[in-house]
């Protein structure tokens, strides 16, 4: 498609339940990117996965966070037993090359637990 | 590491007021630089972006210009409107870097 398209662009869910969030980056694109932003925050960097390379775990905060990219396009990023904490807007960006063009972001997802 | 700081917001201007958001930058080697928008409740757009020392980044009004003796890329807008109130971030990368590194966001409100 024509940008990065992230599902669902609202999701309101339990605590203690898991929540799948959906990123489908551009086309072409060889990183894709998640970030957390909570409310009147900045951003959080989760997750980065380029090509084939192991993914960059570095900024999940739990080992209740846990994402996919399979056959290196469509990503999913899971939260297992959702804790209030985890209400934000889960952002997704891909780039190539990322030095040149920056990141293209998603509308994100926001995500409640209540 | 490499690091980008912001001014504090909010910064609150009338309708045509003009617009400086201070940017300043820690790196090793010569990072691209980027500025991005927020519009509320929607995901960051690209702003504008310099790639390399003295470049002016330019879009929608705005200007940025990549100063290495100063390590700064000041956004810059002759007249705001209503608009363009938003979150605008900083951020920059290296070649091999693969990562934006963020500031944390200037919020600007403009009034009529």
């Amino acid at each position: 498609g024509a940008g990065v398209s992230q599902s669902p662009s609202n999701k309101v869910t339990e605590k203690g339940k898991d929540v799948e969030l959906r990123c489908d980056p551009i086309s072409g694109h060889t990183a894709l990117y998640w970030y957390r932003q909570s409310l009147g925050q900045g951003l959080e960097f989760l997750i980065y996965f380029q090509g084939n390379s192991a993914p960059d775990k570095s900024g999940l905060p739990s080992d209740r966070f846990s994402a996919e990219r399979t056959g290196g396009s469509v990503s999913t990023l899971t939260i297992q037993r959702t804790q209030q904490e985890d209400s934000a807007v889960y952002l997704c960006a891909s780039s190539f090359p990322v030095e040149k063009y920056g990141y293209t972001f998603g509308s994100g997802t926001r995500l409640t637990v209540v | 590491g490499d690091s980008v700081t912001q001014m504090e917001g909010p910064v609150t201007l009338s309708e045509e007021a003009f617009l400086t958001i201070n940017c300043t930058y820690t790196a090793t080697g010569y990072p691209s630089l980027f500025w991005y928008v927020q519009y509320p409740g929607e995901g960051l757009q690209l702003l504008l972006k310099a790639t390399k020392a003295d470049d002016k980044g330019s879009n929608k009004g705005f200007e940025a210009t990549y100063r290495k003796e100063t390590t700064s890329f000041h956004l810059e807008k002759g007249s705001v409107q209503v608009s363009d109130s938003a979150v605008y971030f900083c951020a920059l990368t290296r070649t091999g870097f693969q990562k934006l590194v963020f500031g944390t966001g200037t919020r600007l409100l403009v009034s009529p």
